[in-house]
């Protein structure tokens, strides 16, 4: 089951655009994070939010997180054509006495030159 | 510090044969978790390993199974495999584990035919 939805499904941009994906969650989290893949490799750890932090900031990466709408977005500013990737949130679930990360579905994100 | 990997990169496997999957995480981290990504499914938790012990496991058969060895490496096991097990296998190591960062490894990409 999937506990974070992303849109949208994919986005094309033009080098120095920016590019903004949100997600969306159904139960109550501790923290939010996002991912990045290029294709078919693994998955890179980019922000990390918690319940309690509103923004975050990391380079060209801004990250909301709005735990009343239960909703979070990534915008990337001045994207490059070596951000292409796909785009994952990520949020906690509690089961069986421990957390797990549950993913979205993902953005793909195409930046042209 | 070196980072996580994963042997073979690419396998293909026949129907009703098993396999197994390796991971080596980053020195240090003691949770190794598995995921299996596919394009209809995304990216679905299998089963996470802390310190040799499986602490938290997904929603597949129990044709999929794991272990931890004491240092840390693990393995995946898949039997009996079908087409639909044909997807990358992910493995990602930290060193709490649960929902905390994860660190992935570039992945296995297994072909059932």
């Amino acid at each position: 089951s999937q506990q974070g939805e992303e849109d949208p499904q994919a986005l094309s941009i033009q080098e120095g655009e920016n590019a903004t994906m949100n997600c969306s969650y159904k139960t109550s989290i501790n923290n939010l994070q996002w991912y990045r893949q290029n294709s078919g490799r693994g998955l890179v750890h980019l922000i990390l939010i918690r319940s309690n932090e509103r923004e975050k900031h990391s380079g060209r990466l801004r990250v909301t997180l709005d735990t009343s709408k239960k909703s979070s977005s990534l915008l990337i500013t001045a994207s490059r054509a070596a951000d292409t990737a796909s785009y994952f949130c990520a949020t906690d679930s509690f089961s069986g006495g421990y957390n797990k990360l549950i993913f979205g579905a993902g953005t793909r994100l195409a930046v042209h030159p | 510090k070196a980072g996580v990997t994963q042997t073979p990169r690419y396998l293909i496997k026949t129907r009703g044969q098993q396999v197994t999957l390796s991971c080596s995480p980053i020195s240090g981290h003691r949770s190794v978790s598995w995921y299996q990504q596919t394009p209809g499914q995304g990216l679905q938790f299998l089963f996470e390993y802390f310190s040799e012990t499986q602490r938290n496991k997904g929603n597949f058969p129990g044709r999929f199974s794991g272990r931890q060895f004491s240092n840390s490496r693990s393995e995946m096991n898949v039997s009996t495999l079908e087409l639909g097990d044909s997807a990358l296998y992910l493995c990602a190591s930290s060193f709490e584990g649960g929902a905390n960062e994860q660190y992935f490894g570039p992945g296995t990409r297994l072909t059932v035919t």
